[in-house]
């Protein structure tokens, strides 16, 4: 079945100490999404990438990196983690169609001790 | 700039019956669309239905069917036959046309308790 993976499912690190979160497809969309879920409350784009564009949200802290380097995967970076980073992080893909639908990935749940 | 309006902290509904979870919206563009997602908790968001501004029919997926009033700005997801399983947290999302691919604006969510 074609899918979005998200690997690890639960990642624990250090404050301080730089972590990479992985994502990937199976679906063959041109664009990728990543989301930020904190608990309770609903998810907030952080930026995305139309085939190799990247597109930050404006209010996206500089802390937070993203890395496509094919269609089918997508990193993101958290350079220096502070206890505020601990949350759920979604990755969700979609068409280039304004109108097509995202889905999304089971996503992975950082811990920042 | 677009918002998503979900009233309904919680709700809880007798197993097999009906519930019906609220949302409006508001945009000043005159095409859009709406999506609705369920979160258990295990996290992962699962796409459930969408209705497009031009849509002229309701959208149906199997026991999810979307109430759309344009003219209230409402887009209200229906949920017939309740099951254990729909226990979830469910948002009710706005697309924004990028021009490519689309930004979700979400509601805060209604968390579902579906009782035996």
């Amino acid at each position: 079945d074609a899918m979005v993976i998200q690997n690890p499912r639960y990642q624990v690190t250090q404050f301080g100490k730089p972590v990479t979160l992985s994502c990937s497809q199976t679906l063959n969309h041109n664009v990728m999404y990543w989301y930020q879920q904190k608990s309770s409350q609903a998810p907030k784009l952080l930026f995305h990438y139309y085939d190799k564009d990247f597109n930050n949200e404006a209010d996206t802290p500089d802390n937070f990196q993203s890395r496509r380097p094919n269609t089918s995967f997508c990193f993101l970076d958290i350079r220096s983690p502070g206890l505020g980073d601990a949350a759920m992080y979604l990755c969700a893909t979609s068409n280039r169609q304004a109108t097509d639908t995202q889905y999304f990935g089971p996503g992975t749940r950082l811990t920042v001790l | 700039a677009q918002k998503i309006t979900q009233t309904q902290p919680g709700m809880f509904v007798q197993e097999k019956e009906a519930v019906t979870l609220d949302c409006t919206y508001d945009t000043s563009d005159p095409s859009y669309g709406l999506f609705w997602y369920k979160q258990p908790s295990s996290g992962e968001m699962i796409f459930l239905i969408y209705q497009g501004s031009y849509d002229q029919q309701n959208a149906t997926e199997g026991r999810y069917s979307l109430n759309f009033q344009k003219a209230r700005k409402s887009a209200n997801l229906v949920i017939s036959a309740s099951q254990l399983g729909d226990s979830a947290m469910y948002f009710c999302a706005m697309r924004r046309d990028m021009g490519y691919g689309n930004k979700l604006v979400f509601g805060a969510g209604t968390i579902l308790r579906v009782k035996s």
